[in-house]
């Protein structure tokens, strides 16, 4: 399955900022998707990327504060902007593990630990 | 939404002993899976259910899916500290095309 590698794996920013959060996979995939995993609670989809369109964002979460870029097929970059103490959580990007492997699912990054101060 | 419960939220057991978690929901699900997370990573799949009623075996994890494709199960056999983590169900649902809702989770510690 696919190999993630996802940066910064953690960071503490003043509020107000922005911080641009990177994954890079090891091999091409149509889908990316990125989560938030606020402290203590589950996964939550924040949207999904696609190469060449906009992402499509969940109930809750809108471009102009997550911008999302989708350059190519193995890149995705996911943007927390105008950050306040709430937007403090851990960020993961996932792919899609190839539909015909008896394991389908999905594989994640290994996150990024946000603290906003 | 398709809102999945998972039970219970917090688990401390003893080196040996069984466990089971739960996962739950009112919704059909097209496939279930099971994921498990330690600090400072992220999930990482365990298994994948698709078929009513079928039952998958991972060395000491058993994982049942519902006949109705609406609940599953998790049971471990003989616990050890490595089995100590957070696990996580995920159900995609019907033509969500990729979209997988998490259940809350459940907080696994194994003391030796």
């Amino acid at each position: 399955s696919a190999v993630i590698s996802q940066k910064p794996s953690r960071d503490i920013c003043q509020r107000g900022t922005s911080l641009t959060i990177q994954c890079q996979v090891d091999s091409q995939v149509t889908m990316m998707f990125w989560y938030r995993q606020q402290p203590g609670q589950s996964l939550t989809l924040i949207a999904t990327a696609n190469q060449g369109s906009e992402a499509t964002y969940e109930s809750g979460f809108v471009i102009d504060k997550f911008p999302i870029s989708r350059p190519n097929l193995t890149f995705s970059t996911l943007t927390v902007s105008n950050m306040s103490p709430e937007d403090s959580s851990i960020y993961l990007c996932s792919v899609e593990i190839y539909r015909g492997n008896p394991n389908y699912g999905y594989t994640f990054g290994s996150g990024t630990r946000l603290t906003v101060v | 939404t398709q809102l999945l419960e998972q039970s219970p939220q917090f688990l401390s057991i003893q080196e040996g002993e069984n466990l089971t978690v739960y996962c739950n929901s009112s919704s059909v699900f097209s496939s279930l899976q099971w994921y498990r997370q330690e600090p400072g990573e992220g999930p990482v799949l365990l298994v994948t259910v698709v078929t009513g009623g079928e039952v998958k075996k991972l060395k000491r994890l058993t994982f049942q899916f519902g006949d109705a494709r609406k609940d599953s199960s998790l049971h471990i056999t003989a616990a050890q500290p490595g089995d100590t983590g957070l696990y996580l169900c995920a159900g995609a649902a019907p033509d969500s095309w990729g979209k997988l809702q998490f259940g809350a989770g459940t907080q696994v510690v194994v003391t030796p």
